[in-house]
């Protein structure tokens, strides 16, 4: 079966340090990722999406930026962190685009 | 660009009393797909509709796909305090990237 990690579940960052979020998926082949956003009580902000290694498309332009190093390794980075950077950071995976599976999540706070 | 609009945001109800949430949107869509967040946690994929028309049931669940494929609802029967969380619905946009609506969150008292 299918499963998918995301890392650190909690994350305090002051403001203009750096981030690093990974996600990996287990169980499928080139999966299609993404990388989504949720502040409190909100909905999802579709931040990146892959199709495929090293391809990466940008829904927002902002403060972040993602990799797709290996075919089933996310990653959403950030140079220097900026207060509305903070939020619950979600990474998901699908098949051919059909229904998406989410990962637990990260929820980052920058202080 | 698409849009999908839901309504209401938030709903509270007495347990055992129905719950409905609505999904609009101003173009056609291919498909329309319902998650459900616990609070907490993370989204979790309940159905998908394709269908003109189309209607689907998971135990008190009912999902339907409206005629024009603009809209669609989520009809909770007799809600249970099991059912509290939020629920998007979502359509597939650019590429393969999903459009999500804002959510309803439903609170429900014993």
């Amino acid at each position: 079966s299918q499963t998918i990690h995301q890392w650190p579940a909690t994350l305090v960052q002051p403001v203009g340090s750096p981030l690093s979020l990974e996600c990996t998926v287990e169980g499928t082949s080139n999966p299609n990722l993404y990388w989504y956003r949720q502040a409190a009580g909100r909905g999802l902000q579709l931040l990146f999406y892959s199709v495929g290694i090293g391809q990466i498309s940008s829904e927002v332009p902002q403060n972040l930026s993602a990799s797709r190093p290996q075919d089933r390794q996310f990653i959403l980075s950030s140079k220097k962190l900026l207060l509305s950077d903070s939020g619950f950071y979600l990474c998901a995976w699908s098949q051919l685009g059909y229904e998406q599976y989410f990962g637990p999540g990260t929820r980052l706070t920058v202080t | 660009g698409q849009q999908v609009m839901q309504i209401p945001q938030y709903q509270h109800v007495q347990e055992g009393e129905d719950f409905t949430t609505y999904c609009n949107s101003s173009t056609t869509l291919s498909n329309i797909q319902w998650y459900k967040q616990r609070p907490g946690g993370h989204p979790v994929f309940l159905i998908q509709l394709v269908k003109s028309g189309e209607v689907k049931k998971q135990k008190r669940l009912t999902f339907q796909f409206g005629e024009a494929k603009k809209n669609s609802s989520l009809h909770i029967t007799a809600t249970q305090t099991t059912d509290v969380g939020t629920y998007f619905c979502a359509s597939i946009g650019a590429g393969t990237a999903l459009i999500f609506g804002k959510g309803t969150t439903l609170s429900v008292s014993s």
